[in-house]
């Protein structure tokens, strides 16, 4: 089983329908993060967390929300999907001794029609 | 804010060595990383330097840094098609330790 787990692979909704994408990682990191990758423009920084108790805004965070639910799990929702958040979308796990050497899921591609 | 900045694209013929290169803005680096990304995948680490490094080298990967210049490479010896990927540059200070990614640098590995 891979280290870090995102459900659904592929998804393709509609305008204004919730989503949620989930992420379960057992490499034991406390850290995890979600991540949008787009053509040309590299990662971006949705959310992040440092414990269970711990959300932090990243620098793209509207018309997002993210949700701890254990260490092992971290999930990110579209409130409201709309076409610019059409992309491929990464959760990733660190722990403090890698100091940011992520390990990352297989990504999520979505599709906002 | 930090930056990171890599070119889009680098095109080798197999056998050769490719560099990619990445300059960063952020004089408090503490840790830099190159990521690889395969199609279809995720990001994998392949390497990463502590700052007070000059170099570091495992197989056919050779990293080299120059802090004067913010100034990052990897060097892959003797390149071979499955080395075909996207490289991503990143980098990361004190404190939170959140890496700021580049753009990538799409390799294509012609036969």
């Amino acid at each position: 089983d891979a280290d870090v787990t995102q459900t659904p692979r592929n998804r393709i909704t509609k305008t204004g329908k919730r989503i949620m994408l989930e992420c379960s990682q057992t490499k034991g990191h406390d850290r995890m993060y979600w991540y949008r990758q787009d053509p040309g423009l590299g990662l971006r920084l949705i959310y992040y967390s440092f414990d269970v108790k711990d959300i932090n805004k990243g620098e793209i965070s509207d018309g997002y929300s993210v949700s701890r639910q254990a260490q092992a799990k971290f999930s990110l929702s579209l409130e409201s999907a709309i076409p610019n958040q059409t992309a491929l979308y990464f959760c990733a796990t660190s722990d403090l001794e890698r100091q940011g050497g992520y390990t990352f899921g297989s990504g999520t591609r979505l599709t906002v029609v | 804010g930090e930056d990171v900045e890599q070119s889009l694209f680098l095109s080798v013929r197999e056998g050769d060595s490719s560099v990619i290169n990445c300059t960063y803005t952020d004089s408090s680096s503490t840790y830099l990383y190159w990521y690889k990304q395969e199609p279809g995948a995720g990001l994998q680490l392949l390497t990463y330097i502590f700052s007070n490094m000059d170099m570091k080298q495992d197989q056919r990967l050779t990293v080299l840094l120059n802090k004067k210049d913010k100034h990052l490479s990897l060097r892959i010896a003797d390149t071979q098609t499955g080395d075909s990927a996207i490289y991503f540059c990143a980098e990361s200070s004190g404190g939170s330790y959140i890496p700021t990614f580049g753009r990538g640098t799409s390799l294509i590995v012609h036969p």
